[in-house]
């Protein structure tokens, strides 16, 4: 199946600062890509959809000029926290659809990337 | 608005012994149904899916899932549970083609006792 990688794993900052993670499709291109929220012990809050080449969509509710989305290529998105604060700790996690073979509605997501503020 | 709902947040079951995992839809057609598997501090792996068909789909792992139209369900099952399963079990639905935006439920948790 379609893999796709998040980096870092894991992250630790202090508050003030930005903290950037990266999703990447490793074997297939993805025009598309979604990043989600996680906080502990519930469920994935879908954050915005990252679209190549053009600006993101975000959810209602999530600040844009807090969360960065970056879409620059074909297999890579980014997502920046900006001037990070305790409440931005969190679980993210990305996903991204994979369009060989037709549109089959599936995603496939990273492992995911844990932020933690200082 | 679309939601899924997971009714139980904690299931504990003794290894060996057979497992459901309830999944209600609100949706005014049908949508696409996954199972997604998370473990701790993981990102999360597909057990299976419906799109349409079938309604009785299986997947990997030993699980499989049912789709009751009737009862907006997809519930996932299976015949006998390993310790290697105990893990967060999440149903999400996809309301349909070219949207790919998932609306997952809140999970469960699932406890397998040797």
């Amino acid at each position: 199946g379609a893999v796709v990688s998040q980096h870092p794993s894991r992250v630790i900052c202090k508050s003030g600062t930005s903290v950037k993670i990266e999703c990447r499709s490793l074997d297939f291109q993805a025009t598309t890509m979604f990043w989600y929220r996680q906080f502990p012990k519930q469920s994935l809050m879908l954050m915005a959809t990252s679209n190549e080449g053009s600006k993101a969509t975000y959810e209602q509710g999530v600040e844009k000029d807090k969360f960065l989305i970056n879409h620059a290529s074909l297999t890579l998105s980014t997502l920046t926290v900006t001037s990070a604060h305790p409440e931005d700790s969190s679980f993210y996690i990305c996903s991204a659809r994979d369009s060989r073979g037709g549109d089959t509605g599936e995603l496939f997501f990273g492992e995911g990337s844990r932020l933690t503020v200082l | 608005a679309q939601s899924v709902t997971q009714p139980d947040i904690h299931i504990t079951v003794s290894e060996g012994a057979s497992l459901e995992l309830r999944c209600n839809y609100s949706y005014g057609a049908t949508p696409y149904l996954f199972w997604y598997v998370q473990s701790p501090g993981q990102g999360l792996q597909l057990l299976l899916k419906y799109f349409s068909g079938d309604t009785l789909v299986q997947g990997i792992k030993g699980f499989e899932a049912e789709f009751k139209r009737s009862q907006s369900s997809f519930n996932l099952r299976k015949p006998s549970v390993h310790w290697s399963d105990a893990a967060e079990y999440f149903c999400a639905v996809s309301i349909g083609l070219g949207t790919y935006k998932y609306i997952f439920g809140t999970g469960t948790r699932l406890k397998v006792l040797a």
